[in-house]
């Protein structure tokens, strides 16, 4: 198993332009997340799906959209990129609510000039 | 959800038992306790979690007050591959893990 994978690994973006993080999760997992991470921060909550079909807002969501594609694939999307979404973005997935554990991505490094 | 404290650093020698402290005075009855830890460039890792009584698990053990209202995680034999900042999260509703700072955890051989 391949655990949860995230493309691209490193992207440099000008402010004003666009671009689709992807994430993909192999273990059957009903929910997904994407998180955000800055320097000498902890991880804080974008979007999240609780299942197929849903999505709803963490703690940091103004500037980012995100897709359920299906149970597999969960995308996060940068409409217009700003310096302030530089950032490392972490997926994550788990079988349900909190007391299942979170599987995590190795991270996207994102840079916004 | 609750707050909680974690000392921002520790340092271990190789080997030796760790034991990683927190305190969440104002836990409630339903609060779920969370450890994560992040290694280097990675994304988090589970490490184990639990609601009143202490647990174990192949990586670490969590040793939980009788109040509920400290916590501590204790790696029983550090290798330098534990180096790693390590999160603890208590969390009994939705889908978020609010991740604060953690302790930076530093082994040396």
């Amino acid at each position: 198993n391949a655990g949860v994978t995230q493309t691209p690994k490193f992207q440099v973006l000008k402010t004003g332009q666009s671009m689709t993080l992807q994430c993909a999760q192999d273990m059957n997992h009903n929910s997904m997340y994407w998180y955000r991470q800055d320097p000498g921060m902890g991880l804080r909550l974008i979007y999240y799906s609780a299942s197929e079909g849903t999505t709803d807002k963490g703690e940091v969501p103004n500037g980012y959209n995100v897709s359920r594609l299906n149970k597999r694939e969960f995308s996060l999307r940068l409409e217009s990129a700003a310096p302030s979404q530089t950032s490392v973005y972490f997926c994550a997935s788990s079988e349900g609510p909190l007391k299942n554990e979170q599987f995590f991505g190795p991270g996207t490094r994102l840079t916004v000039l | 959800d609750a707050k909680t404290t974690q000392p921002n650093s520790m340092e271990s020698n190789e080997e030796e038992p760790v034991h990683l402290p927190c305190n969440h005075s104002t836990i409630s009855g339903t609060d779920y306790i969370h450890w994560y830890r992040q290694l280097p460039s990675q994304g988090p890792e589970y490490v184990i979690h639990g609601l009143t009584s202490n647990v174990n698990n192949r990586m670490a053990s969590l040793a939980i007050a009788e109040d509920r209202k400290s916590s501590t995680l204790i790696l029983h034999r550090a290798t330098l591959r534990d180096a790693a900042v390590y999160y603890c999260i208590l969390s009994n509703s939705g889908y978020a893990l609010n991740f604060g700072k953690g302790t930076s955890l530093l082994v040396t051989p």
